[in-house]
């Protein structure tokens, strides 16, 4: 069926390293949205993406959208402490039960920063 | 402090009962939406709310229901629990009603425990 995939699901980074965080549907999206989880937190929104190829920032925070509407990316420059905690990207998949779109959220991927 | 208030903030409950969770959307927004966090199932959603009408629905269990009221807050009721059940469940509000591209506002979550 259709999903939202993300990986890696752990990743441990190195203070002031950078890393990639990759989000990837089985069907196109009309749009793609990405949410931050600090430990014992709440998720809470970072970003919409909504044209093919956009490409957003935030400060050391890169969001990119695929050409194809299918994948997306954040991609996160010099990690700092702050950065911990679980990144999801989530997209809206059609639900033939209920003929609507529900936003269906990608497993997470758990950042740890080695100071 | 997204404005999304949930309560109870824990609650520890034995197999075969029933409980109830609260959730009070943002100021304005119509949409409440469902979700259960555990650690092999990711963020799950449950069932979308708008402006007192369901929306849409999830992976929800037949034991497992919700309503909005007048005044837009929500309540998720659980019943004949199972220790499969404990997790951490969310409530999330949005302006408008469409989960596809709405934005949505996080609360701190309830965390349940069945033993």
């Amino acid at each position: 069926g259709q999903q939202v995939m993300q990986i890696p699901q752990y990743q441990h980074v190195q203070e002031g390293e950078d890393f990639t965080t990759y989000c990837n549907s089985s069907t196109t999206l009309s749009n793609i949205q990405w949410y931050k989880q600090r430990p014992g937190g709440h998720p809470v929104f970072l970003i919409q993406l909504v044209k093919s190829g956009e490409v957003k920032k935030q400060k050391r925070l890169t969001f990119q959208f695929g050409e194809a509407k299918k994948n997306s990316s954040l991609h996160i420059t010099a990690t700092q402490t702050t950065d911990v905690g679980t990144y999801f990207c989530a997209g809206p998949l059609f639900s033939q039960g209920t003929n609507d779109y529900k936003l269906s959220f990608g497993a997470g991927t758990t950042v740890t920063v080695r100071a | 402090d997204s404005g999304v208030t949930q309560t109870p903030k824990h609650l520890i409950t034995a197999t075969g009962q029933r409980v109830t969770l609260r959730c009070s959307p943002r100021s304005g927004d119509l949409s409440v939406y469902w979700y259960q966090q555990s650690l092999d199932q990711g963020l799950q959603f449950l069932i979308q709310y708008y402006n007192g009408e369901e929306r849409a629905k999830g992976n929800i269990l037949e034991r497992f229901s919700a309503q909005q009221f007048p005044d837009l807050h929500s309540e998720l009721n659980l019943s004949s629990l199972e220790l499969g059940d404990s997790a951490l469940y969310f409530c999330a509000s949005s302006l408008g009603r469409l989960a596809s591209t709405d934005t949505q506002y996080f609360g701190p979550g309830t965390r349940l425990t069945v033993l």
